[in-house]
C-alpha cells in the first residue's frame, strides 16, 4: 500500500515562472491538504480539498496560489509568477476521513514534500 | 494572540537517558493533540495523539503528557537511541479550527551514543 506521494521531489523555477506541484493521496483517502515549510519554521496550513472541492483555503495566499484535486488524478497545488519568497518545502498529507473531534484515529499521512527553490 | 512554541534550540542528550521535549499553546481550546516526528528531507510522521480529557498516553518508550491548565504538553522518549534524532512537531486540533491542524515549529533532538 503506497504511501502519499508527491512529484516532483525537486523543483527549481526562475522568477516569474511557473510552479506545479503534484499529489497522490493514499489510495482510500479523498482528503488532501497542503502545507508549507519555510527553513527553521513549522508547517503552515494553506488548503484542504476533497475530491472535486475546495474545503478550507484559509491559509493560502490569495493571490498566484490556487489548488484543486480533480475526480481523477492528483492533486495540483499551482503557483504562478513565482518570487523568491516562495523558496519552501510544500508538503501534502492526506486522510480517509475529515479531522473531527470524534475519532480516536484522527491523523494525516504525509508526503516527502517538494522542494520549490526560486532563483 | 495565538502561539503553539516549541524549544527552538536543539536538545543534546546522552543514548540511554531520557528525552523531554515541550509544547506550550496560548489561547487555543485544542480538542486534541498530536505529536509528529520529521527526519531531513522528509515529511512528518504521526507518533501519538492525545485527547483533551486524556492525561497520558504510552507507546512504547513514547509517553506524552497533556496539562490543559498549564496548556502544555510533554513529549518522553525514554531509553533514546541515536535513532530518535529527529525534529519532533506538535500539532494541536482547536475546537473552533474547522479542519485545519496548527503545528509548532518543532525541536531537534540529537542523541549521542
Amino acid at each position: 500500500n503506497a504511501g502519499v506521494m508527491q512529484n516532483p521531489r525537486h523543483l527549481v523555477r526562475r522568477r516569474g515562472q511557473e510552479a506545479r506541484l503534484r499529489c497522490s493521496p493514499m489510495k482510500g483517502h479523498s482528503h488532501v491538504y497542503w502545507y508549507r515549510q519555510l527553513p527553521e519554521e513549522g508547517l503552515k496550513f494553506m488548503v484542504y480539498l476533497q475530491k472535486e472541492n475546495i474545503i478550507d483555503e484559509s491559509g493560502m495566499p490569495k493571490e498566484r496560489f490556487s489548488a484543486e484535486f480533480p475526480k481523477e488524478g492528483p492533486s495540483i497545488l499551482r503557483i504562478q509568477q513565482v518570487v523568491r519568497g516562495d523558496s519552501a518545502a510544500y508538503f501534502c498529507a492526506s486522510s480517509p476521513r475529515a479531522l473531527s473531534l470524534g475519532s480516536q484515529t484522527d491523523t494525516q499521512y504525509f508526503g516527502p514534500g517538494t522542494r520549490l527553490t526560486v532563483l | 494572540s495565538q502561539k503553539i512554541e516549541q524549544n527552538s534550540e536543539a536538545l543534546n542528550i546522552q543514548e540511554g537517558k531520557t528525552a523531554t521535549l515541550t509544547c506550550n499553546y496560548t489561547n487555543y481550546s485544542p480538542a486534541y493533540l498530536q505529536w509528529y516526528r520529521q527526519d531531513p528531507g522528509r515529511g512528518p510522521v504521526f507518533l501519538l495523539l492525545i485527547r483533551e480529557n486524556e492525561k497520558e498516553k504510552r507507546k512504547e518508550r513514547l509517553k506524552v503528557t497533556f496539562d490543559t491548565t498549564l496548556k502544555q504538553s510533554l513529549f518522553h522518549i525514554t531509553a533514546s537511541q541515536p535513532a530518535d534524532s529527529a525534529t519532533y512537531l506538535c500539532a494541536l486540533y482547536p475546537y473552533n479550527a474547522g479542519n485545519m491542524l496548527t503545528f509548532g515549529g518543532g525541536t531537534r533532538l540529537m542523541v549521542k551514543p
